[in-house]
């Protein structure tokens, strides 16, 4: 069945370092994919999404890109921030239009 | 934006005692809310949908008489965890639609943690 498989945290880094989680699916037929961001003590956000190959979703300076050959969809970040401590859940949008989340990687930047 | 408050953020309990989570939408109507659970080092799975004012659907593999789900009304869905026992402990996340929303577009509770002794 569809799955969603990204890399087990946690992530720590230092201000200003470069920032990929990596994150691949299974699925048939071509999902929309999905990062969202659970902040400290608050629900699971948003952060950006794709909704067809080649696609790239953009927001807060996080990038990630929809790869249908490799059925990949990596986030990166060029400059990461202590503000950017949080826990990252892939997830694609399955056949019956059910969110399937990854385990979430944990990234903790450090000052 | 939307808010969804979720609580206890975390509960301790006794085996084969039973508990209660609540979810409330509240500045929106949530005509759908969703249950996950996670286990450590597990995906973020979906239990349950429930829809407001009739039975909640439930995902294969999870025992709808053991985690009862109660949407009575547009803004606050419960989950009860019947008769816990230590495998039941996880964290349990809600999220709520707004009516005509795709599932794309939800709105996360922060979380309880339930650790079953």
């Amino acid at each position: 069945g569809n799955s969603v498989t990204q890399m087990e945290g946690p992530v720590t880094l230092s201000e200003e370092a470069f920032l990929t989680i990596n994150c691949t699916y299974t699925a048939t037929g071509y999902p929309s994919l999905f990062w969202y961001v659970q902040y400290p003590g608050e629900g699971l956000q948003l952060l950006l999404k794709a909704t067809k190959a080649d696609d790239k979703g953009s927001n807060k300076g996080f990038e990630a890109t929809y790869r249908k050959e490799t059925t990949s969809f990596h986030l990166e970040k060029g400059s990461v921030q202590v503000s950017d401590s949080a826990v990252y859940f892939c997830a694609q949008s399955g056949a019956t239009n059910k969110l399937i989340f990854g385990t979430g990687t944990l990234l903790a930047v450090q000052p | 934006g939307a808010v969804v408050s979720q609580h206890p953020s975390w509960v301790i309990c006794k085996s084969g005692t039973s508990v209660k989570i609540e979810c409330r939408s509240l500045d929106f109507q949530a005509t759908t809310m969703f249950w996950y659970r996670q286990f450590p080092k597990q995906s973020l799975m979906l239990m349950a949908t429930s829809n407001e004012g009739s039975k909640a659907t439930y995902e294969q593999g999870v025992e709808k008489d053991k985690f009862l789900i109660n949407h009575a009304s547009l803004t606050l869905s419960t989950l009860t965890v019947t008769s816990a026992h230590p495998e039941d402990s996880s964290f349990y996340i809600c999220s709520a639609r707004t009516p005509r929303a795709t599932n794309e577009k939800l709105f996360f509770g922060s979380g309880t943690q339930l650790s079953v002794l």
